[in-house]
């Protein structure tokens, strides 16, 4: 079965830590993605990597940085958090193995994360 | 800038009832369109998907209905029940191209009360 796990679900952190999200796949995607998700604003992409060590802008990179050392795991990295990411922080991953997975993006359970 | 367009954003159906929301895109690269489900505290899930190379898609009670010279396509949820009270995202993308991530809609809540 798919599995797109986020090792955290709830964190609660001070302004200006520098804070790490971690998500592991099992499914020997290449894609990964990170999303952020607020009420109203929909689902909007941070980072994204279609390989190990690469990785790529999405529409919201400020104030995040990612890491992709492995093919299952992604990193989101808030080098300094502000309150304003506070936020549900979604991964995701996909097979690149167009058209037999059609463009499927699995996701995780999601991370919530509250900055004080 | 927003590629998919969303609507509404929230959505009261009675039970039994016809749920019916709507997405339209600009990008006419786009040949892929999936509907992802979101239940409260869980990752959204893929629903349904079409490509523009047929016009409707039914899957049990949900069907996709696409219009490929308006740029707009939709979701029909027959038979609304409770339990498809969840958020509901559209989604467009280009499949051929692997590597581009699907554009999503903003999303609509969807109630079904009893």
């Amino acid at each position: 079965d798919v599995k797109v796990t986020q090792s955290s679900r709830y964190l609660v952190k001070r302004t200006g830590e520098k804070v790490f999200l971690e998500c592991v796949q099992d499914m020997d995607h290449e894609n990964m993605f990170w999303y952020r998700q607020d009420p109203g604003l929909g689902l909007r992409l941070i980072y994204f990597s279609y390989d190990v060590k690469m990785k790529e802008k999405g529409d919201i990179p400020e104030g995040y940085s990612v890491s992709r050392e492995k093919k299952e795991r992604f990193s989101l990295i808030l080098e300094s958090a502000s309150t304003n990411q506070t936020s549900m922080y979604l991964c995701a991953s996909s097979s690149q193995a167009v058209p037999d997975s059609g463009n499927t993006i699995y996701f995780g359970e999601g991370s919530w994360l509250t900055v004080v | 800038q927003q590629q998919v367009k969303q609507s509404p954003q929230s959505l009261i159906v009675q039970k039994g009832g016809i749920s019916i929301i709507n997405c339209a895109y600009e990008n006419t690269a786009f040949d892929y369109f999936p509907w992802y489900q979101q239940f409260p505290g869980k990752g959204p899930a893929l629903l349904i998907a079409i490509r523009p190379d047929v016009s409707e898609k039914k899957e049990g009670r949900f069907t996709i209905s696409f219009n490929k010279s308006a740029k707009q396509f939709s979701l029909h949820i027959m038979d609304s029940q409770p339990g498809d009270s969840a958020t509901y995202f559209c989604a467009a993308t280009t499949e051929n191209s692997g590597n581009t991530p699907l554009v999503f809609g903003k999303g609509t809540r969807l109630s079904v009360i009893a």
